[in-house]
């Protein structure tokens, strides 16, 4: 079964819109952290914004923010004014428990962002 | 800030070759890793050490092996290169207790 879903295979956004991109996951772990990443067509995976599931507030780093959605069990990131350099894939990610070993952390299919002028 | 290095952002290989694919991180992360990520497979991982001399293999590691002789340094080989092997690279560190994975810059490899 898929431990992280990403249903938006590609999106569009004008300049300077907010977008949302979707992210759902499957865990029975209570100590998770969820990130998203962005990968430029250049090809380097840049993290972006980290939620941990203890974490009361959703996480915000800059124009990016974390809708956590605990009980829904969705993890969405929110691009405010989105810029031309935002085009590029995006991908949600997971990590169950807290120790990191490696096979533990999985990656969503990934969502490509394209934004318009 | 965290670097991870990859020695090369492309390399051209023949079959039967063998490859080092190699990694430096400067924030003396315990973790380190290879994935491999193609086209609608998304990102796999090949092996990962969690310290020094220690590795683990993950999803796919037919064809790979690792080494890890220092700290800071985590090689991927490829004995025999095969076309199928031909893929884009991807290094990462990370803390042991769960910090994000740090990336490198990707070596595209094409195995001819």
């Amino acid at each position: 079964a898929q431990k992280i879903t990403q249903t938006q295979p590609g999106m569009f956004v004008q300049e300077k819109e907010a977008v949302t991109l979707d992210c759902t996951y499957d865990t029975s772990d209570p100590s998770y952290g969820l990130f998203w990443y962005k990968q430029p067509s250049s090809g380097e995976m840049i993290f972006l914004i980290y939620q941990g599931s203890y974490d009361q507030q959703n996480a915000t780093e800059g124009r990016y923010s974390l809708n956590f959605q605990k009980a829904r069990k969705s993890a969405n990131l929110v691009i405010s004014a989105s810029q031309l350099g935002d085009s590029a894939m995006y991908f949600c990610a997971m990590r169950e428990g807290v120790v990191d070993y490696g096979q533990n952390f999985v990656f969503g299919p990934g969502t490509r962002l394209s934004v318009l002028p | 800030d965290v670097k991870v290095t990859q020695s090369s952002r492309y390399l051209v290989k023949r079959t039967g070759e063998k490859v080092f694919l190699e990694c430096v991180q400067d924030m003396d992360h315990e973790n380190m890793f290879w994935y491999r990520q193609d086209p609608g497979l998304g990102l796999r991982l090949i092996y990962f050490s969690y310290d020094v001399k220690m590795k683990e293999k993950g999803d796919i590691p037919e064809g790979y092996s690792v080494s890890r002789e220092k700290k800071e340094r985590f090689s991927l080989i490829l004995e025999s290169a095969s076309t199928n092997q031909t893929s884009m690279y991807l290094c990462a560190s990370s803390t042991f207790l769960g910090s994000p994975l740090h990336f490198g810059n990707g070596t595209r490899l094409t195995v001819t």
